[in-house]
């Protein structure tokens, strides 16, 4: 099983701000397929990225995903109110797939 | 627009059984798998599987064999979970979400949760 570790467990930062989140693989993710997700309290989750780095449907362009092999990055490029939230990585390549701990963005 | 609406939350005792039910809408149902995840309080995001919608072949991930059951009703374009001999660990909201393309692509629309509480 391929366990994702997130880190930080929780960023604190100001709107407008730049964000960077990291997702690493405890072995190689088979053909970097690689999901982030945004939740919010009390809501589903919602794709905001898959294969690492093509945002999903419907995603705004501050929203970018980045690495392969075993390191991942989601950046959120300026922080809008509405992006605090917490995120999770996803590995889809092998079974079982695994989701990460998740990283709160909180306001800081 | 492409939708997936699932039960209301349910309160049962421990021993009970519940059936969770998840209704697509807006796509063709048995085009695209549907998989299942749980969210346990205080937890993180947990897969428990997936169904075929074309050919209803279920496959469980490891801790959720046994007392969880997938089904589809295709008629009505609706997925199922059945929970059977519900513990107190069984607390959780229950997701089911469609993939993007092939049966293990990334989740592209999930369902809004389905909370099942299990208390005496």
């Amino acid at each position: 099983e391929i366990v994702l570790t997130q880190s930080p467990g929780t960023l604190s930062l100001s709107p407008g701000e730049r964000a960077t989140l990291s997702c690493r693989a405890s072995q190689s993710v088979r053909s970097n397929y690689l999901a982030w997700y945004q939740q919010k309290p009390g809501q589903a989750p919602r794709l905001l990225i898959y294969g690492a780095s093509s945002r999903a449907t419907g995603i705004p362009d501050r929203f970018s995903g980045s690495g392969s092999g075993t390191d991942f990055t989601l950046t959120i490029s300026r922080l809008e109110p509405e992006d605090f939230a917490v995120y999770y990585c996803q590995q889809y390549g092998s079974s079982p797939r695994t989701f990460g701990q998740g990283t709160k963005v909180e306001i800081k | 627009q492409v939708q997936l609406v699932q039960s209301a939350s349910e309160l049962k005792k421990p021993g009970a059984s519940v059936k969770v039910s998840c209704k697509a809408s807006g796509y063709t149902f048995t085009t695209y798998a549907m998989h299942w995840v749980r969210h346990a309080p205080g937890q993180g995001l947990e897969w428990m599987g997936w169904i075929s919608t074309n050919t209803g072949n279920p496959t469980y991930a490891q801790g959720f064999t046994g007392r969880f059951v997938f089904s589809l009703d295709t008629s009505v374009s609706t997925a199922y979970l059945q929970i059977s001999s519900l513990k107190a660990e069984d607390t959780a909201v229950y997701y089911c979400a469609k993939v993007r393309g092939w049966p293990n692509d990334a989740f592209d629309i999930w369902g809004q949760g389905t909370m099942v509480t299990v208390s005496s």
